[in-house]
């Protein structure tokens, strides 16, 4: 079955950087475009960013942009997500979003991992 | 970037009742609108994908219509499980956006 497991998150001090991974199982990950959604705490979800299942293609809200970078592994079936310059408003639980290869939906989601930003 | 507008944002409903939340988009989306389910604690669920397919091992209960700017998404008899937060999303263009979400509670 199609499994989902991010890690990474943790607390960190604004202007900081972390790395988030997402380890994909059950599936033929290199088949799929992939992304990353936020929630932050009692704020609905937020999409972040995207990546093609090749990796040449990539796409980042405007609040991330030139901030985070998305990438993928798709020898070691991994997603990533690379996020630089913190802030406080980044804070959110981070989810590891899967696209089927036959529609613009998100059909699996990652357990999140949870990222605080605070000094 | 489109604007997803869920109404109403909470709903108290009981067992057994027929309910329906609208989605509206601040420009046409054509029929690129998904709808998901969020209990607390947990990630979000696909239920309906392009506006009105059920998703697989969804239960017939749910479903979804509309075209342009305007989407429903329809709990014809709720169910225990059903109480939960519930987000549009529209995938027409990027960023693709969600909607601020309805909260369905027990009455």
């Amino acid at each position: 079955q199609v499994q989902l497991g991010e890690s990474g998150g943790g607390v960190v001090q604004p202007g900081k950087s972390l790395r988030l991974s997402c380890e994909a199982s059950g599936f033929i990950f290199s088949s799929y475009g992939m992304h990353w959604v936020r929630e932050a705490s009692g704020k609905g979800l937020q999409w972040v960013a995207y990546i093609s299942d090749a990796g040449s293609g990539t796409k980042y809200a405007d609040s991330v942009k030139g901030r985070f970078t998305i990438s993928r592994d798709n020898s070691k079936n991994m997603l990533y997500l690379e996020m630089n310059s913190l802030r406080v408003d980044d804070s959110a639980v981070y989810y590891c979003v899967r696209q089927p290869d036959s529609g613009r939906t998100f059909d699996y989601w990652g357990q999140g991992t949870l990222v605080t930003v605070s000094s | 970037d489109i604007q997803m507008t869920q109404s109403p944002s909470s709903l108290s409903a009981s067992a057994g009742d027929r309910v329906t939340i609208t989605c509206r988009a601040s420009e046409t989306i054509r029929h690129y609108l998904n709808w998901y389910q969020q209990s607390p604690g947990k990630a979000p669920k696909l239920l309906i994908y392009s506006a009105s397919s059920l998703h697989s091992g969804v239960p017939s209960r749910f479903s979804g219509g509309g075209y342009g700017t305007d989407f429903t998404l329809t709990i014809s008899s709720l169910q225990p499980e059903d109480f939960a937060t519930y987000y549009c999303q529209q995938t027409y263009t990027f960023p693709w956006t969600f909607g601020q979400g309805t909260k369905v509670d027990i009455k």
